[in-house]
């Protein structure tokens, strides 16, 4: 079974777009949300991560929206830029136990 | 710091044979978590490795196996190599526990079973 659920697979935007991936998961007991962003050849490179007693972060250009009653969370990148085309995970964990579910991951092309 | 470093970077290998890689964490982090990615599958967690022993276990068969030293570093062991273990094996270093900050990757090792 999946515990996190990404989408979409893939997305397009133009340079200054503000794409916008989902997850979703199930376990209520998660209480730890990361985000990764991965280039070719690199491993992922932890992005912004949320607690579930917040609703939003903002760091730099990222944010994240977490709705907690509906069990999903998502990724916003404001005014996109080339450098940021890139795969990005999200992931949730329980804090203590240090286990991270991943999701299946979303590329992003931004075209300038 | 230093960041968390895999070696080696690349390596091929044939079926049959067994595969040992190793990583080593951030200055300070005792947990040792090892992924496979592959295009297909994506992140797939294998096991976590706190203080020296395994805490946490992926879905993966015991050909799979690992170990922590003393000093946190980490090795892992794939015995009797099929074509599908081909992938990007990652490791991340965390504190372990009470951890707001997450896992920080390394580069991975890019395994090629031929």
């Amino acid at each position: 079974q999946q515990q996190v659920k990404q989408s979409p697979q893939s997305l397009i935007v133009q340079k200054g777009g503000i794409p916008i991936i989902n997850c979703a998961y199930e376990n209520t007991a998660f209480d730890y949300f990361p985000w990764y962003q991965q280039f070719p050849g690199k491993g992922p490179a932890l992005l912004i991560a949320i607690r579930p007693d917040v609703s939003e972060k903002k760091e730099g250009r990222f944010t994240i929206s977490f709705n907690k009653s509906a069990k999903q969370f998502s990724l916003h990148i404001m005014d996109s830029q080339p450098g940021d085309s890139a795969t990005y995970f999200c992931a949730a964990s329980i804090i203590n136990f240090n286990k991270f579910y991943f999701g299946s991951g979303t590329k992003l092309n931004v075209k300038p | 710091k230093a960041g968390v470093t895999q070696t080696p970077r690349y390596l091929i290998k044939t079926r049959g044979q067994q595969v040992t890689l190793s990583c080593s964490p951030i200055s300070g982090h005792r947990s040792v978590s090892w992924y496979q990615q592959t295009p297909g599958q994506g992140l797939q967690f294998l096991f976590e490795y706190f203080s020296e022993t395994q805490r946490n276990k992926g879905n993966f068969p015991g050909r799979f196996s690992g170990r922590q030293f003393s000093n946190s570093r980490s090795e892992m062991n794939v015995s009797t190599l099929e074509l599908g273990d081909s992938a990007l094996y990652l490791c991340a270093s965390s504190l372990g526990y009470l951890d707001t900050l997450g896992q920080f990757f390394g580069p991975g090792t890019r395994l090629t079973v031929l």
